[in-house]
């Protein structure tokens, strides 16, 4: 079974500097994908950015980018020029894409809060 | 394009009492999920439908829950008794490919 680890629980980021955070994956399969998504105090649900076990590029999407390294399972979520409307929980989430049904299992989530 | 739909945004009922919590895919999407968040286990998979067919029920956590997908643009959820327990944020989720999925806002449910 898989599993997903988020071990940052929270942490303060400076407005327009950059932060990363930190997501490691627990899998035998070959083919997967890795998504993170953005919940802010409102409480929905904002996809981000996805990254497939095949793609040879990491993951961009505007601030977004995925720092995808394979050989160590992890896919770490790097925020670029931190903006206050970025405070919110972050979440990793990991699916088998063999299935092809993309069902999701996320990790704890790591709580980020940005400072003027 | 309107996003995933949840229907009540917030719910408060009684211990006993029967809830019923809707979902309104993206029009076109072929699978369908329903999550529920609590603080305890965080988000967890309840169940998920691929072409209005259950395929993995495993997570529904007992015969008090129940699903349904009618047709390609409404699901069901079903609480029937509901318990203090069973109070949290349920989200349901739609996708046509695995490099995807889109949330609702969710239904708060409480149970008291």
């Amino acid at each position: 079974a898989q599993k997903i680890t988020q071990t940052q629980p929270g942490m303060f980021v400076q407005e327009k500097e950059a932060v990363t955070l930190d997501c490691t994956y627990d899998t035998s399969d070959q083919s997967y994908g890795l998504f993170w998504y953005k919940q802010p105090s409102s409480g929905e649900m904002i996809f981000l950015i996805y990254q497939g076990s095949y793609d040879e590029q990491n993951a961009t999407e505007g601030r977004y980018s995925l720092n995808f390294q394979k050989a160590r399972k992890s896919a770490n979520l790097v925020i670029s020029a931190s903006q206050l409307g970025d405070s919110a929980m972050y979440f990793c989430a990991m699916c088998m894409t063999t299935d092809s049904w993309g069902k999701l299992q996320f990790g704890a989530g790591t709580q980020v809060v940005v400072t003027p | 394009d309107a996003g995933v739909i949840q229907s009540p945004r917030h719910e408060v009922t009684e211990m006993g009492q029967e809830v019923t919590l809707r979902c309104k895919p993206i029009s076109g999407h072929n699978s369908l999920f329903w999550y529920r968040q609590t603080m305890m286990r965080g988000l967890e998979l309840l169940i998920y439908f691929n072409n209005n067919v259950p395929i993995d029920d495993s997570g529904m956590p007992e015969d008090r829950f129940s699903a349904k997908m009618p047709n390609a643009s409404f699901s069901t959820l079903k609480i029937q008794p509901s318990e203090p327990r069973d109070s949290a944020v349920y989200f349901c989720a739609s996708s046509l490919t695995t490099r995807e999925q889109f949330f609702g806002p969710g239904t708060r449910l409480t149970v008291l």
